[in-house]
């Protein structure tokens, strides 16, 4: 399965510090896709790092690929409450569908 | 532009029965998929609708079904109901099909319960 794993599976950090979450995957892609999902709700998409990118930014949120360790990470810095959520990530390779990691929980304590 | 959107977005049925979602992409989205998400299982995908033909179909009963209209607007079916079926249902849309590099866009959900 292309299916990617989130690490940690949860996170809980004080308000005003910095979230890492890495994701890995198993088979080449050609973007890697970040979801913020707050409970029980839709799926939002955060950022679009495609497979010959390395580092993107937006906003607060930063996001890295190693496509050679197939993996990425999510910092989120300078966190604030209402980034507690759920975040996925999403791989999709051309003609294949897309495959959704298992998720982190944040949660930022104010 | 208007989301997507579903409906309904709470039901509650019982073993045995069926049940048909309902989901409307963004206006000018050709591609509509489904995901189930349980707390155990996660985001499974269920299938991708593109131009009313479906491209791709995930591992699922074929007690699990859908269909997608001329205007984009896509159903799933879901025929008699298990207790395992109780779930959040996702419905995303996007522009071009999964794996074109596109981003979905998906629907607040619909939060089915079996009872």
């Amino acid at each position: 399965s292309q299916q990617g794993e989130e690490d940690p599976q949860a996170l809980s950090i004080q308000e005003g510090e910095n979230a890492t979450m890495n994701c890995s995957y198993k088979t080449s892609i050609n973007n890697l896709q970040w979801y913020r999902q707050n409970s029980g709700r839709g799926l939002v998409h955060l950022i679009l790092i495609r497979s010959n990118e390395r580092e993107k930014h937006s906003g607060r949120l930063r996001v890295t690929l190693d496509t050679s360790k197939k993996s990425s990470s999510l910092l989120i810095t300078a966190s604030r409450a209402a980034d507690t959520a759920s975040y996925f990530c999403a791989t999709d390779k051309a003609g294949n569908q897309f495959y959704f990691g298992t998720g982190t929980s944040l949660t930022v304590i104010p | 532009k208007a989301g997507v959107t579903q409906t309904p977005r709470y039901l509650i049925k019982t073993r045995g029965q069926q049940v048909t979602l309902s989901c409307s992409p963004i206006s000018g989205h050709r591609s509509v998929s489904w995901y189930q998400q349980t707390p155990g299982q996660g985001l499974q995908f269920l299938f991708e609708y593109f131009s009313e033909t479906q491209r791709n179909k995930g591992n699922f009963p074929g007690r699990f079904s859908g269909r997608q209209f001329s205007n984009s607007r896509s159903e799933m079916n879901v025929s008699t109901l298990e207790l395992g079926d109780s779930a959040l249902y996702l419905c995303a849309s996007s522009f071009t099909p999964q794996g074109g590099s596109d981003t979905q866009y998906f629907g607040p959900g619909t939060r089915l319960t079996v009872l």
